[in-house]
């Protein structure tokens, strides 16, 4: 069974850094793309970034590009999300989930974690 | 990026009556292989999101029968063919065509 286990979500002030992970498990997780979706407080989703799964390439959505780092450690099976800079509005619950294949532009997501939950307040 | 407006913003159904959510890109999501891009999720109460369909009309693994999608180009559209009191939450479609992905604002669906 695909499983997804976000970690690391926190109350942080504005301006501070978190590193959230991502382990996951069920799957040969190096064929495979991944990617965080956050979702504000009862608001909808939102895109964030994607990592490919081999190569190194990194995507971000604008809103977080040069501040977020998405990075993955196969050996550990693990995708992480630096979050450094954070401001109010990064405040969400945190997703990460499977993209359906290796890198590609079109994609779909499945399956995705339970969430972590990210506050950023003073 | 491609703007995902869905409709109704929240729908109260009936149990054992259909119900239908629609989803429009700003762009088409037919890609040169023949494909559309378009895949829907379902957020219940609580929980984080799930593949429902991909590729427009693809259902996921384990989804019921009752749920099928449909659409082309711009234009899509999902069906429940008979709602049942587990299908409340938020509906999502979303675009994969391109980066940077995008999301519909949500249909709540509701159980009368």
């Amino acid at each position: 069974e695909v499983q997804l286990v976000e970690s690391g979500g926190d109350l942080v002030r504005p301006g501070g850094s978190l590193r959230l992970s991502c382990a996951a498990s069920g799957f040969t997780f190096s064929s495979y793309a991944m990617s965080w979706v956050r979702q504000a407080p009862g608001k909808g989703l939102e895109w964030v970034s994607s990592i490919s799964d081999v190569g190194g390439g990194t995507f971000y959505a604008d809103s977080v590009k040069g501040r977020f780092t998405i990075s993955r450690d196969s050996s550990k099976n693990t995708v992480y999300l630096q979050m450094n800079s954070l401001r109010a509005e990064d405040t969400a619950t945190y997703y990460c989930a499977k993209d359906r294949g290796s890198w590609s532009p079109q994609t779909w997501f499945h399956p995705w974690g339970q969430g972590t939950l990210v506050t950023v307040s003073s | 990026e491609i703007v995902m407006t869905q409709s109704p913003l929240s729908l109260s159904v009936t149990p054992g009556e259909p119900a239908s959510i629609s989803c429009r890109s700003s762009q088409s999501l037919l890609h040169r292989n023949g494909y559309n891009y378009l895949s829907w999720y379902l957020q219940k109460p609580g929980q984080s999101p799930q593949l429902l369909i991909y590729l427009a009309s693809s259902g996921a693994s384990g989804v019921p029968d009752r749920f099928s999608g449909s659409g082309s180009g711009t234009d899509f559209t999902l069906k429940i063919s008979r709602v049942e009191a587990e299908d409340v939450g938020v509906y999502y479609c979303m675009q994969g065509l391109q980066t940077p992905v995008t999301f519909g604002g949500g249909t709540k669906v509701e159980i009368k």
